[in-house]
């Protein structure tokens, strides 16, 4: 039984670019949240998605990120025209069916590097 | 407005020595708690999680955890460290109501010396 899977596991990006982080969830998991990693700190909520509905974006900035999660296939979080201030760990978690006290299952993480 | 705060972001403690991990909660409701431990380059896996029910939590890989209102505290533990423990722990609070999201501590990277 896979895990929750995050491509690619490390991304290099030059200022400017686009960056596309992917999250598959477990099977079955149709709940999605986005965290955010930079260094020497914990992690920070951005965003938590169902199925084609964005639920809870408190924790994303207002410009040039954006989240989906499609009905068929992964979920995907886009940021546009990169800064370095967004070099970070980037962590996908998965929930079954977001019912009272559910687990929340992490991927490995997408090392995003902007030089 | 939730928060967690973790003290002593680097802990080092000799092989088969207690583990002594703190936590303080802040929360204007009642709180629901979970200890997460992150193997370098991989993802968080769930060690525990506090839901009300008891305040003595047991967890995977001999860990656990007391709930203590009192002092708002929710530290983890464990007897007797071993090498594999050595890893970053982080401690995250929710509403738990519905799918919530979580929030998260610092962290605190575990270092066991043989």
């Amino acid at each position: 039984n896979a895990g929750v899977m995050q491509n690619p596991r490390h991304l290099v990006r030059r200022r400017g670019q686009e960056a596309r982080l992917r999250c598959s969830p477990m099977k079955g998991h149709s709940h999605v949240y986005w965290y955010r990693q930079l260094p020497e700190e914990g992690l920070k909520f951005m965003v938590y998605l169902q199925k084609e509905n964005i639920i809870d974006e408190s924790g994303m900035p207002k410009e040039r990120f954006s989240a989906e999660f499609p009905k068929e296939g992964p979920s995907i979080l886009r940021i546009q025209q990169v800064v370095r201030g967004d070099s970070a760990a980037y962590f996908c978690a998965s929930s079954l069916s977001g019912v009272f006290q559910e687990t929340q299952y992490f991927g490995p993480g997408t090392r995003l590097l902007v030089l | 407005a939730q928060s967690v705060t973790q003290l002593g972001s680097h802990v080092s403690v000799s092989e088969g020595a207690l583990v002594l991990l703190r936590c303080n909660y802040s929360s204007s409701v009642p709180p629901y708690l979970f200890w997460y431990v992150q193997y370098p380059n991989q993802g968080l896996q769930l060690l525990l999680k506090y839901t009300s029910a008891a305040t003595l939590v047991k967890g995977i890989n001999g860990f656990e955890a007391e709930f203590k209102k009192s002092e708002t505290s929710f530290h983890l533990t464990k007897p007797s460290a071993h090498m594999s423990d050595a890893a970053e722990y982080f401690c995250a609070v929710s509403r738990g109501f519905g799918n919530e999201k979580l929030t998260f501590g610092t962290g605190t990277r575990l270092t066991i010396i043989p």
